[in-house]
């Protein structure tokens, strides 16, 4: 089914520790995001891309890299896991231009720094 | 930066009885979208409904619909004849004319007893 594909579902980092969270998405959509997700804070963002080639900061974007060399594809890297990005992960993304079109989300990434 | 906020962090409702979940913004925008998502214990985040800020009228979805109130800044989401699978985080979002900048509000937690 077509959609946005995050992977993994679950991952247990070491403080210290790097990883990258896959983000993929089937649907030509220009616009694709990173939101961590806190209890009682919302989903917050971390970092979007408009296009390939082109990416910026959102609201929380320290400890972590993103690079958009596809359109389908958004990785998002932690460079040294700390604890304070323990969080819920969800990659997102949407057609480009003005239109009334919320966001399709991925399922979702639970990672826990220990 | 526009913020939202979702002064009720949980609710709970009777089974066919009606609810409704408050959501405020902050914006010097005049075009804009809004958006209500549910997060059901899966994870996932579905979109429940939208409204463009042009439009008067206000936007329904079968049980769900939504009073917005443009000068009050004001976007509730009102769930008619409350059904257990209506349980879940709902979050209020916001989304400029420039599709990546979505901002969401804390969530409320919508509890539906039977």
């Amino acid at each position: 089914n077509a959609g946005v594909t995050q992977t993994p579902k679950f991952q247990v980092l070491k403080t210290g520790q790097s990883m990258t969270l896959q983000c993929a998405q089937d649907m030509n959509h220009e616009y694709m995001s990173w939101y961590r997700q806190d209890p009682g804070m919302g989903l917050r963002l971390i970092h979007y891309s408009v296009g390939a080639g082109i990416t910026d900061q959102g609201e929380v974007p320290n400890g972590y890299n993103v690079s958009r060399s596809t359109t389908e594809d958004f990785p998002l890297r932690l460079l040294s896991a700390a604890p304070s990005q323990t969080s819920v992960y969800f990659c997102a993304s949407t057609r480009g231009g003005r239109s009334n079109y919320g966001y399709t989300f991925g399922s979702g990434t639970r990672l826990t720094v220990v | 930066a526009q913020t939202v906020t979702q002064s009720q962090p949980e609710m709970s409702v009777q089974e066919a009885e009606t609810v409704t979940l408050s959501c405020t913004y902050d914006t010097s925008e005049s075009d804009y979208y809004l958006f209500w998502y549910k997060q059901p214990p899966s994870r996932q985040m579905i979109l429940v409904i939208r409204q463009e800020a042009y439009k008067q009228q206000n936007a329904t979805e079968n049980r769900f619909s939504v009073n917005f109130q443009k000068a009050a800044k004001s976007f509730s989401l009102k769930i008619s004849d409350s059904q257990l699978g209506d349980a879940a985080m709902y979050f209020c979002a916001y989304r400029s004319a420039a599709p990546f900048d979505m901002r969401f509000g804390a969530g409320t937690r919508l509890t539906v007893k039977p």
